[in-house]
C-alpha cells in the first residue's frame, strides 16, 4: 500500500528565516508525482509545487524549493525567507496519476502546521 | 487560470433534507474528484469521474450520490445525511491524461457542511 508520513505535527519560524518541512513516502511504483499542498486557516487547498519522479532536478518555484530523494523516498520542502502568510498546514501528496494503480487518488500525508512569527 | 469554483460556500441541513453541491471547472479538465475533509486532517477521497464516467467510489454511503452532466460540471446530492458527515466538502479536477503536469489537480475553496 502506498503511504505518505509526515513526522512533523507543527512547526514554527521567524519571519525571513528557512525552514524545512519533511515527507516520506512508500510505493512500489516506478512512475509517480508528489506534490505540496498549502492550507491555510481559509481552508483554499492550494498547488505549492511538484515534482515528478522520471526527473532528477528538484522542482523550485520562487520561495520554494524541494529535496527529492528518490532512493530513500523522501520529499521535503523547503521556504526560504518565510512570510507571515506563509502560516499554514502544510500537506504531502502522492499519486500514480489517473492512469496508474491507485487512478488519481491523491494519498495526503497527516499535515505539518506551519506558524510564521513576526 | 487554475480556477474550481464551488457553490454553496455554506451549507446547514437537517437530516431529513435534501440537497446539492455543486463543482465548476472552465480548464478543459476531464478528471474531477470529490472529497471530504475533518478539521485538522486531510481530505479522504469519496468519488473520481474521468471522461464524465465514475473511476472509483471509494465504498462511500449511498446518501451521498455523486453527478457529472458534463466535463465541466460536477454535482454531489445530499439526503438523510448523518450528523458526522459535517465536514469540508473539497472539489478538485485534473486534465486526466498521463504523464507529466497533467496529474497536477486543483482543488476549490470548498463547502463547508453543517448536519443537524
Amino acid at each position: 500500500a502506498q503511504t505518505v508520513t509526515q513526522s512533523q505535527p507543527e512547526m514554527s519560524v521567524q519571519e525571513a528565516e528557512t525552514v524545512t518541512l519533511s515527507c516520506t513516502y512508500d510505493t512500489s511504483e516506478s512512475n509517480y508525482y508528489l506534490f505540496w499542498y498549502k492550507q491555510p486557516p481559509s481552508r483554499q487547498m492550494i498547488l505549492v509545487i511538484r515534482q515528478e519522479a522520471y526527473k532528477q532536478q528538484n522542482a523550485t518555484e520562487n520561495r520554494f524549493s524541494v529535496n527529492f530523494q528518490k532512493a530513500a523516498k523522501s520529499f521535503s520542502l523547503k521556504i526560504s525567507d518565510s512570510q507571515l502568510g506563509d502560516t499554514a498546514m502544510y500537506f504531502c501528496a502522492f499519486t500514480n496519476g489517473i492512469y496508474g494503480g491507485s487512478q488519481g487518488n491523491l494519498i495526503f500525508g497527516k499535515g505539518t502546521k506551519l506558524s510564521v512569527k513576526p | 487560470d487554475t480556477e474550481v469554483t464551488q457553490t454553496p460556500k455554506h451549507l446547514v441541513m437537517g437530516m431529513t433534507n435534501k440537497k446539492s453541491l455543486k463543482c465548476e471547472q472552465h480548464m478543459g479538465h476531464r478528471a474531477m474528484y470529490w472529497y471530504k475533509q475533518k478539521a485538522k486532517k486531510p481530505p479522504e477521497l469519496m468519488f473520481v469521474y474521468s471522461y464524465e464516467k465514475l473511476s472509483i467510489n471509494e465504498s462511500v454511503p449511498s446518501r451521498f450520490s455523486p453527478e457529472c452532466p458534463n466535463s465541466s460540471l460536477l454535482n454531489l446530492h445530499l439526503h438523510a445525511l448523518q450528523p458526522e458527515d459535517s465536514a469540508l466538502y473539497l472539489c478538485a479536477s485534473s486534465q486526466g491524461f498521463a504523464s507529466g503536469e497533467q496529474e497536477t489537480q486543483y482543488f476549490g475553496p470548498g463547502t463547508r457542511l453543517l448536519v443537524l
